[in-house]
């Protein structure tokens, strides 16, 4: 079993449509947990960042944690085209400095359509 | 600010070729590391850097080699290319001590083994 399970896709959504990307791991743990973005032929870009469980809220992203169930989400309200990415999740159990335990997710890629 | 800059973006070698690829960044991080993306998989650390004149191993460093002389420069070498190589490579950096940990990735080097 992987540690970060993440739906490869593709999904593809009509704009405007909310979209929901999720992850699911398997080690108890992990504490950090963030959401990068990567567009086509560039590299990720951290997009949220969320500690422990709960939610987190920027503009149109909001990202989920629910450590009872080892899943995570992030949210896409009113989808953009611009929003076309690969969505990747990582997350760890130290905090921040030295990323040598990062765990990536394998990405979703996302098309919204105009 | 250029942040993460890496060289050649593509690459095609030749099976038991060498080459090196290079990876720069201007601000002035003490953590640097390589990770390779393949399709399905997501990224794999292959080796990271806490200082000028301190790497190590990451999950998948075999085949490869890096040194750090600079906190500026992390370059990674391939030895005897093989075709198990061909992949998208991304350096990527942080700040010690930040809440996230937040990678900054430069923007690729596409390396075909033939």
């Amino acid at each position: 079993q992987k540690e970060v399970e993440q739906d490869p896709g593709p999904l593809s959504v009509p704009e405007g449509a909310i979209v929901s990307l999720n992850c699911t791991y398997s080690n108890s743990a992990f504490q950090y947990f963030m959401w990068y973005r990567q567009y086509s032929r560039k590299g990720p870009e951290l997009l949220m960042y969320t500690y422990s469980s709960g939610n987190k809220e920027d503009g149109r992203f909001t990202a989920q944690v629910d450590k009872s169930s080892k899943y995570i989400s992030l949210f896409i309200r009113d989808s953009q085209p611009s929003d076309s990415a690969t969505y990747l999740c990582a997350m760890s159990e130290t905090y921040g400095g030295a990323t040598n335990k990062l765990i990536f997710g394998t990405g979703t890629l996302l098309a919204v359509q105009p | 600010n250029a942040g993460v800059t890496q060289t050649p973006k593509f690459r095609i070698l030749k099976i038991g070729q060498s080459m090196t690829l290079q990876c720069t960044q201007d601000m002035n991080h003490n953590y640097m590391y390589w990770y390779r993306q393949d399709p399905g998989m997501g990224l794999k650390l292959i080796y990271y850097s806490v200082g000028a004149g301190i790497t190590d191993k990451g999950e998948v460093p075999n085949g490869y080699n890096v040194s750090r002389s600079t906190t500026e420069d992390f370059p990674l070498r391939l030895e005897l290319a093989a075709p198990s190589q061909t992949s998208v490579y991304f350096c990527a950096s942080s700040e010690v001590g930040t809440l996230t940990g937040e990678l900054f990735f430069g923007e690729g080097s596409r390396l075909t083994v033939l």
